[in-house]
């Protein structure tokens, strides 16, 4: 079954906006992660947060996290058209499992 | 480093044939995961290896796939016979324990079409 759930499902915004992607999640976690794909492509990593810290940035990305609503958020700043993608959340339950649990992502259409 | 790399590319099969989906993880990578992507289900996980034993096969869908890690460096997920709806993109990610983040590693996918 599908760990995160990201919303929303597709968000089209005009370039130099900013766009916020929100993931949710059930079970109790060690770290939740945020990946690109781009069409055709395999997905990238982008960025990780710790289930102890409730806000990280590199960039434009800042993602922020709350346990205690099992949620997280993706921002992505000042956005370009290169940033056209889908972006997944994926949970890691730690305790010696190195599977991630990936949501069916945010489909983003930068229009330039 | 080359990445996870991926063959081949794309595969398109009859019904009924065999198929093997080939997978080389990045060098020092201990743990492979082999995911399907389609429109309807997203990406799920089918089995996963961790110093080339099976960890968790719970997502191989039935006994017609099977997948293999003979060594560090080589993994392989086969579907015999194959069927339509096992049409999707097959994705191998290797990453390493020892980082203790779990970040995942994606290779480009093969794109199956059985017809």
């Amino acid at each position: 079954s599908q760990q995160g759930e990201e919303d929303p499902q597709a968000l089209s915004i005009q370039e130099g906006e900013n766009a916020t992607m929100n993931c949710s999640y059930k079970t109790s976690i060690n770290n939740l992660q945020w990946y690109r794909q781009n069409s055709g492509r395999g997905l990238v990593h982008l960025i990780l947060i710790r289930s102890n810290e409730r806000e990280k940035h590199s960039g434009r990305l800042r993602v922020t996290l709350d346990t205690s609503k099992k949620s997280s958020s993706l921002l992505i700043t000042a956005s370009r058209a290169a940033d056209t993608a889908s972006y997944f959340c994926a949970t890691a339950p730690g305790a010696g499992s190195y599977q991630l649990t990936f949501g069916k992502g945010t489909k983003l259409s930068v229009i330039p | 480093d080359a990445g996870v790399i991926q063959s081949p590319r794309h595969e398109v099969t009859e019904m009924g044939q065999e198929v093997t989906l080939r997978c080389k993880p990045i060098s020092g990578h201990n743990s492979l995961f082999w995911y399907r992507q389609t429109m309807m289900r997203g990406l799920e996980l089918l089995i996963y290896f961790n110093n080339n034993v099976p960890i968790d096969d719970s997502g191989m869908p039935e006994d017609r796939f099977s997948a293999k890690m003979p060594n560090a460096s080589f993994s392989t997920l086969k579907i015999q016979p194959s069927e339509p709806r096992d049409s999707a993109v097959y994705f191998c990610a290797s990453s390493s324990s020892g980082t203790s983040s779990y970040e995942q590693y994606f290779g480009p996918g093969t794109r199956l079409t059985v017809t």
